[in-house]
């Protein structure tokens, strides 16, 4: 079975840009998690969508949505870039609560 | 205090060294994930587990539910064990929306 795999693998934006970053899970798996990793704040959940539906949303601004399509398939927008985005955007699939991650995309916001 | 804390944040380790790396946590429902994240970012899942003992090959993770507490071994480390280990607990029992340890940075020297 493929992992789970996430598009773009780097990115580099400029301020008051937006971008989408895309995750694809393990087939089969129906939930997916976004997390973002930085330095300072370390790994942080962002949210969590199942069936189409997002369950969870972690203590992010309105700046970071997302949504989820019926091949379980997941994109996360982020709107408005500051500086702070800058991070690797981590996705995982889980299946009965075992949570697979994608290798990340690395956002630099200059 | 943090509600996953993790100890050492730093561990120097000569190859062949037994190592252990400790998790307490205040939050989170019966399960514990351990993942390793090399440079790069990727991270891979090592271990999750609800109660008692799991071994992967050099790996062996246990857990104690009613105290809050994991641990994770590393028998005859080598330098290729060196990476970051994160612990992380979910607050959903979905098992999703993990909350994370600072992580510990290992390197093993040969």
């Amino acid at each position: 079975k493929a992992g789970v795999t996430q598009t773009p693998r780097y990115l580099i934006k400029t301020r008051g840009q937006q971008v989408t970053l895309s995750c694809s899970p393990i087939s089969g798996h129906r939930s997916v998690s976004w997390y973002q990793q930085t330095p300072g704040q370390g790994l942080q959940f962002l949210f969590e969508y199942f069936s189409e539906t997002q369950r969870n949303k972690g203590n992010f601004p309105g700046r970071f949505s997302g949504r989820q399509f019926s091949n379980s398939r997941s994109e996360m927008n982020v709107s408005t870039l500051e500086l702070g985005d800058s991070a690797l955007y981590l996705c995982a699939s889980s299946f009965y609560n075992e949570q697979f991650f994608g290798p990340g995309t690395r956002l630099t916001v200059l | 205090k943090n509600e996953v804390e993790q100890s050492p944040q730093n561990l120097t380790a000569q190859e062949g060294e037994f190592i252990t790396i400790n998790c307490s946590y205040s939050v989170g429902i019966s399960a514990l994930h351990w993942l390793q994240q090399h440079p790069g970012g990727g991270i891979v899942s090592l271990f999750m587990l609800s109660s008692g003992k799991k071994k992967h090959g050099r790996l062996i993770a246990t857990i104690n539910i009613q105290e809050k507490h994991s641990s994770l071994h590393i028998t005859a480390s080598h330098p290729r064990d060196s990476a970051v280990y994160i612990c992380a607990v979910p607050r959903e029992t979905s098992g999703s929306r993990l909350t994370f340890g600072e992580g510990t940075q290992l390197t093993v020297n040969p």
